[in-house]
């Protein structure tokens, strides 16, 4: 039990539609990385919020963005979804700096 | 581009046998390294981490080690257990970059 929550677990959505997805950090973390996990493959970083603030981006296009909060917290939004957009989304929270990152469970996106 | 890969996709061992799971990467700049393990269904969990200034780490029934000058690092798990089954994920991350690069994965099947 890593302490980082991630909501909703799974959800189902159409091309097209937009989809917010969110993310507690472990307490006393000031940091907030997504990940995202296609089925049978390792996590690709998405990007990173530090001071509610990104400062780290992967390959990933503009319509994937994100938000952190006063408290640590964090959402990610995907517009225009695709199909290829199905995959695990997961959040993980470190403390600015360090490299070990704990990851929440995930939320499990579907696009139809 | 820079990449982390896996010798073995899957990994069958008897319960009570140590397993040895490989893992290869490219960027010469890599100066952390860490080990997780997904269970189905399950956010990826810390097993161990490794610095590129150290060849060998131990922890609790787990040992890292890191060859940098064939650019390799191996996961042994000492006894392996049922519960040991799961997909196990070797990353990297080199100092300035946000984020952590995964490989694609090793399932590991413990049999009873």
């Amino acid at each position: 039990e890593t302490g980082v929550t991630q909501s909703p677990t799974h959800l189902i959505k159409t091309r097209g539609q937009q989809v917010t997805l969110r993310c507690s950090s472990q307490s006393g973390h000031n940091t907030v990385s997504w990940y995202q996990q296609a089925l049978g493959q390792g996590p690709q970083f998405i990007f990173q919020y530090y001071r509610e603030e990104e400062n780290g981006r992967g390959n990933f296009p503009p319509r994937f963005s994100g938000l952190q909060f006063p408290n640590y917290s964090s959402e990610l939004n995907v517009n225009a979804l695709e199909l290829d957009d199905s995959a695990l989304y997961l959040c993980a929270s470190s403390f600015a700096g360090a490299g070990e990152l704990f990851f929440g469970e995930g939320s499990r996106l579907t696009v139809l | 581009g820079e990449s982390v890969g896996l010798h073995l996709p899957t990994l069958s061992v008897q319960e009570g046998d140590n397993s040895i799971i490989n893992c290869a990467y490219s960027n010469s700049a890599s100066d952390y390294f860490i080990w997780y393990k997904q269970e189905s269904g399950k956010g990826p969990q810390f097993i161990i981490d490794i610095r590129s200034n150290m060849d060998k780490r131990q922890g609790q029934r787990v040992t890292v080690l890191l060859n940098k000058t064939v650019k390799h690092l191996s996961l042994q798990i000492a006894a392996t257990q049922p519960g040991d089954s799961a997909v196990y994920f070797c990353a990297e991350k080199s100092a300035g970059r946000r984020a952590l690069t995964f490989g694609s994965g090793t399932r590991l099947q413990v049999q009873p």
